[in-house]
């Protein structure tokens, strides 16, 4: 069964600081790996990653994949109270459909 | 404006009675689907139509009925509800399936069954 793991849980930092959130995922027959934010509603779209190595960046995120160890980090500095979230990471297969296999989430709070 | 609309945004309803919530998308995608998040924020996936048609079914009982007049619009129907059914819907579309093209959500629809 198709699996993506986030860690950590939740972690919460200062402005000003800079976190890492990772996430590992086991699936047959990869095709990408997906980045989303959500704060109250929709969760919102950040990131897709498809090549290993290659630093996806918007604004202070960024993001990296490496698919030899099957692992993805989202890194964001200089942390606002705006990035207040849980992230959330998916991958998909290359499968019929264009499902979304999610991790759990990380709940980050950022304080003033 | 609002590119994927689900309504209602609240739905509390006792167990037992019968329930749809509506999506309509304005992107133009061809795709659209319907995801449940539990209390626990897991989010899965439940039905996906593309342009009408029924793509992915996942493990979901069939009193759920997902129902898609034209590719904008993809509705959910819920049978005989219980308990367990309480949790955000989230309905999302995107432009082709089988390509690497992000899902847009909605807003959810938040059910309580008491």
């Amino acid at each position: 069964e198709d699996k993506v793991v986030q860690s950590p849980l939740s972690l919460v930092v200062h402005e000003g600081d800079t976190v890492t959130l990772n996430c590992s995922y086991e699936v047959t027959n990869f095709r990408s790996l997906l980045w989303y934010k959500q704060e109250k509603k929709a969760p919102t779209f950040l990131f897709m990653l498809t090549s290993s190595g290659i630093e996806k960046k918007s604004g202070r995120l960024s993001s990296i994949l490496d698919k030899k160890e099957l692992f993805s980090i989202l890194n964001i500095t200089a942390t606002q109270t705006g990035d207040s979230a849980v992230y959330l990471c998916a991958v998909t297969i290359k499968a019929a459909g264009n499902k979304l296999t999610f991790g759990g989430g990380t709940r980050v709070l950022v304080k003033p | 404006d609002t590119a994927v609309s689900q309504t209602p945004k609240y739905l509390v309803t006792q167990m037992g009675n019968d329930k749809s919530i509506k999506c309509e998308q304005n992107l133009g995608h061809d795709t659209m689907y319907w995801y449940k998040q539990d209390s626990k924020k897991f989010l899965k996936i439940m039905f996906s139509y593309n342009n009408k048609e029924l793509i992915i079914n996942e493990t979901v009982p069939n009193r759920f009925s997902p129902k898609s007049p034209d590719k904008a619009h993809l509705n959910l129907h819920i049978n005989s509800l219980e308990l367990g059914d309480s949790a955000v819907y989230f309905c999302a579309s995107s432009q082709e399936q089988g390509r690497n093209s992000p899902l847009h959500f909605g807003n959810g629809t938040r059910l309580t069954v008491t």
